[in-house]
């Protein structure tokens, strides 16, 4: 089946980094995601990975992907306060095919 | 980049009455759109996939004949709710691939999310 599971909440120091985590269960995924959603809004892609990759970096966004243990995560670098938000983890078997996302992360930023 | 609009943000509505929400790709061809449910402080739930030119295909545990799902053409689908009732007060996100961007087709698009209040 298709799931995908993160942690609740995340609170970090201003200036610190800041790590989700994300496990999936479909093996077939091929497609794996992190948006942002900020209070009252729609979604943002930030930065997506194909399977047959273990790491992309994007700015201060970096993304590790362990096939084998099927886990994800984004490492986000000198976190700011602008980056309140939920951070939602996805997958998908194909680029046409429906996303299936993970609970969300609330992550929360403290001076 | 690509645009998808949602209408309306919000709609408050009394129980036993239908809504009819409606999703556009502004700038690209969707023969596929998505109908996604947010519960308060949780993930989105699939609802169903939206087929231009066919019938939607809902996800196991979504009525069918409660959300009505039309996709009369490229650009536009509509997702309805029929006989409102309170606890389908939710904020209900639509979703467009645009499939002509190239490597960046992987992205699926979103709309600003529709607010429902049945009361």
């Amino acid at each position: 089946g298709e799931d995908v599971e993160q942690s609740l909440f995340l609170s970090v120091r201003e200036g610190d980094s800041s790590v989700i985590n994300c496990t999936y269960t479909d093996s077939s995924s091929t497609y794996l995601y992190w948006y942002k959603q900020e209070p009252g809004a729609g979604l943002q892609l930030l930065t997506y990975i194909f399977s047959n990759m273990d790491m992309k970096q994007d700015q201060r966004l970096t993304v590790l992907l362990n096939k084998k243990d099927k886990h994800l995560s984004l490492r986000i670098a000198d976190t700011q306060t602008g980056d309140s938000a939920i951070y939602f983890c996805a997958e998908s078997r194909s680029s046409a095919s429906k996303i299936i996302f993970g609970s969300g992360t609330r992550l929360s930023i403290r001076p | 980049g690509a645009v998808v609009s949602q209408h309306p943000s919000r709609v408050i509505c009394k129980s036993g009455t239908s809504v009819k929400i409606e999703c556009r790709s502004l700038d690209f061809q969707a023969t596929t759109m998505f109908w996604y449910r947010q519960f308060p402080k949780q993930s989105l739930m699939l609802m169903a996939t939206s087929n231009e030119g066919s019938k939607a295909t809902y996800e196991q545990g979504v009525e069918k004949d409660k959300f009505l799902i039309n996709h009369a053409s490229l650009t536009l689908s509509t997702l309805t709710v029929t006989s409102a009732h309170p606890e389908d007060s939710s904020f209900y996100i639509c979703s467009a691939r645009d499939p002509g961007t190239g490597l960046m087709n992987t992205e699926a698009f979103f709309g600003q999310g529709t607010r429902l209040t049945v009361v």
